[in-house]
């Protein structure tokens, strides 16, 4: 089974540009999670999306937005874009239902965005 | 507020036993996950507990949990210079949202 896979592997942009992210989840998963990692920040949750509905959003402005088509794949935009958005970008996906235990989700390669 | 602790370094000899440990404040936590990091790549789901459980052993990884204290902690037996990397204890309250610990950088001595 394939993983989870994320386009484009490395971005470089600058200041108030904005960006497209995708991420193609495991075969059967409807569910697909972003986080962003930065050095100081850590892992930070940004949203989740299920059956093409935002489920869950964390603490970010409203630059950050996001939507899933029905083939359950999902992109993620920024835009106007600042020194600060620099950081890797992870996408993971899950079923998204507990039924039968945990929903695990499992990670793609993640999107290494620049801002210059 | 959600809050998880992981010591920054560890340093172990090849063969030798590592023990990476987290603490969390959040006490509605349903699963608690281990995650692993490798430079330049995602992150690699290990191993999971859930709450309700003292231990789980998976071949040469075993998770402790004691809710009393709120600490996490995940043995890796015979440790291997491949196991040189960044691991990070998150869990799960409602919902599908991961809350990571800040990770710990675990290196492997020959």
């Amino acid at each position: 089974k394939a993983g989870v896979t994320q386009t484009p592997r490395y971005l470089i942009k600058t200041r108030g540009q904005q960006v497209t992210l995708s991420c193609s989840p495991i075969s059967g998963h409807r569910s697909v999670s972003w986080y962003q990692q930065t050095p100081g920040q850590g892992l930070q949750f940004l949203f989740e999306y299920f059956s093409e509905t935002q489920r869950n959003k964390g603490n970010f402005p409203g630059r950050f937005s996001g939507r899933q088509f029905s083939n359950s794949r999902s992109e993620m935009n920024v835009s106007t874009l600042e020194l600060g958005d620099s950081a890797l970008y992870l996408c993971a996906s899950s079923r998204g239902t507990t039924s039968g235990g945990t929903d695990t989700q499992y990670f793609g390669p993640g999107t290494r965005l620049t801002v210059l | 507020g959600e809050d998880v602790e992981q010591s920054l370094f560890l340093s172990v000899r090849e063969g030798d036993s590592s023990v990476i440990n987290c603490t969390y404040t959040d006490s509605s936590s349903t699963y608690l996950y281990w995650y692993k990091q490798e430079p330049g790549a995602g992150l690699q789901l290990l191993t999971y507990i859930f709450s309700n459980m003292d231990m789980k052993q998976d071949q040469r990884l075993t998770v402790l949990l004691n809710k009393k204290d709120k600490h996490l902690s995940l043995r890796i037996a015979d440790t291997q210079t491949g196991d040189s990397a960044i691991y990070f204890c998150a869990f799960k309250a409602a919902g599908n949202k991961l809350t990571f610990g800040g990770g710990t950088r675990v290196l492997v001595k020959p």
